[in-house]
Parts: structure tokens; sequence; C-alpha cells
């Protein structure tokens, strides 16, 4: 699976909006990018998915250049409860294990 | 969306004793769950992953006889740790992949288990 690569931690402010880069340099044709949310002692709570170009949900978008090697979540307006780790993954779409990377911690603040 | 539940929530328990934690995954079919394990500050390691019927794959530098997974139904896999140490002690969470053709393929993942050892 490819490896990912992202900051160890960020800051933002309440209302700002806080974009997160994840590198997969080696990621494969077949390879989907899943981003995951986890809070303290909880498990990981799925985001948002994508292959290519720009998918977006309601509490996300995702952004894919066309070379795939790196994809970045966006977070709008975010609020002192998004204040979690995030996590990117790479793999098959129906691929079978997760590995996961060191997340990035975000840390929002008043 | 798909619930996956995990059994107990917190347990604390002597060292040499065993610890049974259930996953279940509570309006869905996963043919396949698997097992992380985290320590504090630190990111989710995939342990092993459990296949109804079968035996599991364990991931290397696991030990299968010390983490022993069962994975009885489509709904409930459980995780023993035997003759558990101090060192045993993590967040242990499980997540479940829908087997349904034409599922999301999304992995749901369980609330987790504390586990202390003392």
């Amino acid at each position: 699976l490819a490896k990912t690569t992202q900051p160890i931690s960020m800051d933002s402010y309440e209302g700002q909006e806080v974009n997160i880069t994840c590198s997969h340099n080696n990621i494969a044709t077949n390879d989907y990018i899943t981003w995951y949310q986890q809070f303290p002692s909880q498990g990981p709570r799925f985001i948002i998915q994508g292959y290519k170009t720009k998918v977006t949900n309601e509490v996300a978008s995702l952004f894919i250049p066309a070379d795939r090697k790196s994809s970045t979540l966006s977070l709008p307006r975010v609020s002192l409860s998004d204040t979690a780790v995030y996590y990117c993954l790479v793999g098959l779409y129906n691929f079978n294990k997760f590995y996961f990377g060191s997340g990035t911690k975000l840390n929002v603040k008043p | 969306g798909a619930v996956v539940s995990q059994h107990p929530s917190r347990v604390i328990c002597k060292s040499g004793t065993s610890v049974k934690i259930e996953c279940r995954s509570l309006d869905f079919q996963a043919t396949t769950m698997f097992w992380y394990r985290q320590f504090p500050k630190q990111s989710l390691m995939l342990m092993a992953t459990s296949n109804e019927g079968s035996k599991a794959t364990y991931e290397q530098g696991v030990e299968k006889d010390k983490f022993l997974i069962n994975h009885a139904s489509l709904t409930l896999s459980t995780l023993t740790v035997t003759s558990a140490h101090p060192e045993d002690s993590s967040f242990y969470i499980c997540s479940a992949r829908e087997t349904l053709a034409g599922s999301t393929d999304e992995q749901f993942f369980g609330p987790g288990t504390r586990l202390t050892v003392l």
C-alpha cells in the first residue's frame, strides 16, 4: 500500500477554512484516497473518499490533482469540535487492509 | 451509517489473566473484521484480519498465541488477550467491512476498548 506523509500538527481558529495535505507519491492506478477523523479514545470516523479531481460531501471537500501524488482535505469554517487527528489512507477501493500513517493533529482555537 | 460496537468499553485486569473483547456489526454482515491497537499519542496499528469461518491473518510481529481471534459469525469477532501483562495495556479498536455486493467500501470502526493491565 502507498505510504502517506502528512504534517504532524496544525493550528487553526474557529471559523477558518483548514486544508490538510497528504503526500502519496507511490499511489497506484487503482488506489483510492480516504480520510478519517479520530477523537481521543474513540474509533476513527469516515470523512470522505475520492479517486481524482474533487469530491465534496456535507462535511468536507477532497481535492486530488491530476498526478494523484497528493491530496488535500478541506474543512470549511472549522469549530472547536473539529479538534481531532485526521488520517489519510491510500489503497485499492476494495482492498483488504488499512495501514494508518501518523495522521495530522488539528488544534482549533477559539 | 453502519454501526460497529465493542464490549467492554473499558476493562482493568490483573497481570496474568485473560481478557476477551467483542466486536459486533449491528446492522450489517461483515465477512472481514480487523483489529487494531493504539498506544497513547500514536497511530493505529493493524494487528490482524479476522475472517468469518477461517483463521485470522496476523501482521508481522503480532503473536497469534497471545492475541486469539475468533470470527464465529458474520456479525461477531472476538479478540482474547491471553496472559495479559502491563505492556499489553492499550486502546484496542475493531473495524468491519460490509459483505453485500455493491455496498459501500468504507470500513466502519468500533468505539474502542481501553485495556489496563495492573
